[in-house]
């Protein structure tokens, strides 16, 4: 069966650290996949976006790789601060996809501590 | 620049009753799309519309019905709402379908539904 996974226990760590964040996916040959922060009661917001033919992308702090023959990625906040304590989804569009439909992985929550 | 805006924000519903929750967004997007939210399972779709007067169903689509009223609104209906449906809902709208566009979603800030 198709699945997306993200690890859902919550990760805590000491501000100033990296915080890696796991996104798993099996059966799925994504033409892309995304990454998006919610914070409590408020609706999901876009962070980044890596292709597959992509290693890698940056966006200030963040990084995120994308490893097609592990069928994963991994979403990297450096010199994390207590702000980006918040849950984070990745999301898929499968590459026979042609109507924009995302698969939301159910997020891992990220706890960052002074 | 408001976004994705729907309403109501909070919502008690009884075993049987119906509503509409209501979306509307004013970035001129093609795409529109209605998901749920529960503990552990993740956003999933309920159903999705690629442009106006087009509906296609998601991962989820029993017990809901959509209207796709016009470009700018995407309306979803709980005929007999059941506790199964008691969630949070969330309204999203995107630019373009497709892998090349790279389809970015923009979210509404949710809807508490809770059915008793």
């Amino acid at each position: 069966s198709q699945k997306i996974e993200q690890n859902s226990e919550a990760l805590n760590i000491q501000e100033g650290k990296t915080a890696t964040l796991t996104c798993n996916y099996t059966n799925y040959s994504p033409a892309y996949l995304q990454w998006y922060r919610q914070d409590p009661g408020r609706g999901p917001v876009f962070l980044l976006l890596i292709r597959e033919n992509e290693k890698e992308k940056r966006k200030e702090r963040l990084k995120v790789t994308f490893d097609t023959t592990l069928k994963q990625s991994l979403f990297h906040i450096t010199a994390s601060q207590p702000a980006d304590s918040a849950t984070y989804l990745c999301a898929l569009l499968p590459g026979s996809s042609n109507t924009g439909k995302l698969i939301f992985g159910q997020g891992t929550t990220l706890q960052v501590k002074p | 620049n408001a976004g994705v805006t729907q309403t109501p924000k909070f919502q008690v519903l009884k075993t049987g009753q119906s509503m509409t929750l209501q979306c509307a967004q004013d970035m001129n997007h093609n795409s529109m799309y209605w998901y749920r939210q529960d503990p552990g399972m993740g956003l999933r779709l309920i159903y999705y519309s690629a442009s106006e007067g087009t509906t296609d169903k998601g991962e989820v689509p029993n017990g809901y019905n959509v209207s796709r009223l016009n470009k700018r609104e995407f309306s979803l209906r709980l005929e007999s709402a059941a506790p199964s449906q008691t969630s949070v809902y969330f309204c999203a709208s995107s630019a373009r379908r497709g892998p090349i566009a790279g389809n970015t979603i923009y979210f509404g800030e949710g809807s508490w539904l809770t059915v008793v």
